[in-house]
């Protein structure tokens, strides 16, 4: 989702449940897309990728779901710590390298005990 | 491996300071970039470099300068600063720009910086 001002959408949820943090992009013309996860603090940190050719991407305990008609991406995180508690942002590209990348706003998740 | 370590972490500066902010990576990358992160604003591209000797501008250039002399250091110079530069900055790198899955972005911790 789009942040509102200088606050960042939340996503709250109880430790062992299920989490969907999702991304909606504007060039249709991307064709590599990455999520990170940024902890207070700490740099961006690389969580997965997926490519335009593909629709659905498995790493450990993360997906990436990519619609391209809808220009939609969400990462779906399974059994959620309270170690996934971050900030998470998507990054597109038309591909042609890092200098292009365009990143979302973010999603801050929060996990509870 | 350090990996991306960048210097100072915190600094406050006063309008018309200059300074430069460090970033060293011993992964021996060629690519090296970096970015500004303000609140609802998401990560933005400062500047880059494909290789020592070889930089090039970002989508927000204007205030900063670069020079990559090795490939393990690109560092950031603000040669005056001004208060919109008041921002987090993170410093990346990857062993090729291509944005294929084997060429994972490494950020360094940040830089948080203070004009006044």
């Amino acid at each position: 989702g789009e942040s509102v001002g200088l606050h960042l959408p939340t996503l709250s949820v109880q430790e062992g449940d299920n989490s969907i943090i999702n991304c909606a992009y504007s060039n249709s013309a991307s064709d590599y897309f990455i999520w990170y996860k940024q902890e207070s603090g700490k740099g961006p940190q690389f969580i997965i990728d997926i490519r335009s050719n593909m629709d659905k991407r498995q790493g450990q305990r993360v997906t990436v779901l990519l619609n391209k008609t809808v220009k939609h991406l969400s990462l779906q995180i399974a059994a959620t710590q309270p170690g996934d508690s971050a900030v998470y942002f998507c990054a597109e590209t038309p591909g042609s390298g890092y200098s292009t990348l365009t990143f979302g706003k973010g999603t801050m998740l929060l996990v509870s005990p | 491996n350090a990996g991306v370590t960048q210097t100072p972490k915190f600094q406050v500066l006063k309008t018309g300071q200059s300074m430069t902010l460090q970033c060293a990576q011993d992964m021996n990358h060629e690519y090296m970039s970096w970015y500004r992160q303000d609140p609802g604003m998401g990560l933005r591209l400062i500047h880059y470099s494909v290789g020592a000797g070889i930089t090039d501008q970002g989508e927000v250039p204007n205030g900063y300068n670069v020079s990559r002399s090795t490939t393990e250091d690109f560092p950031l110079r603000l040669l005056s600063a001004a208060p919109s530069q008041t921002s987090v900055y993170f410093c990346a790198s990857s062993r090729e720009p291509s944005g294929a899955s084997t060429d994972t972005q490494y950020f360094g911790p940040g830089t948080r910086l203070t004009v006044l």
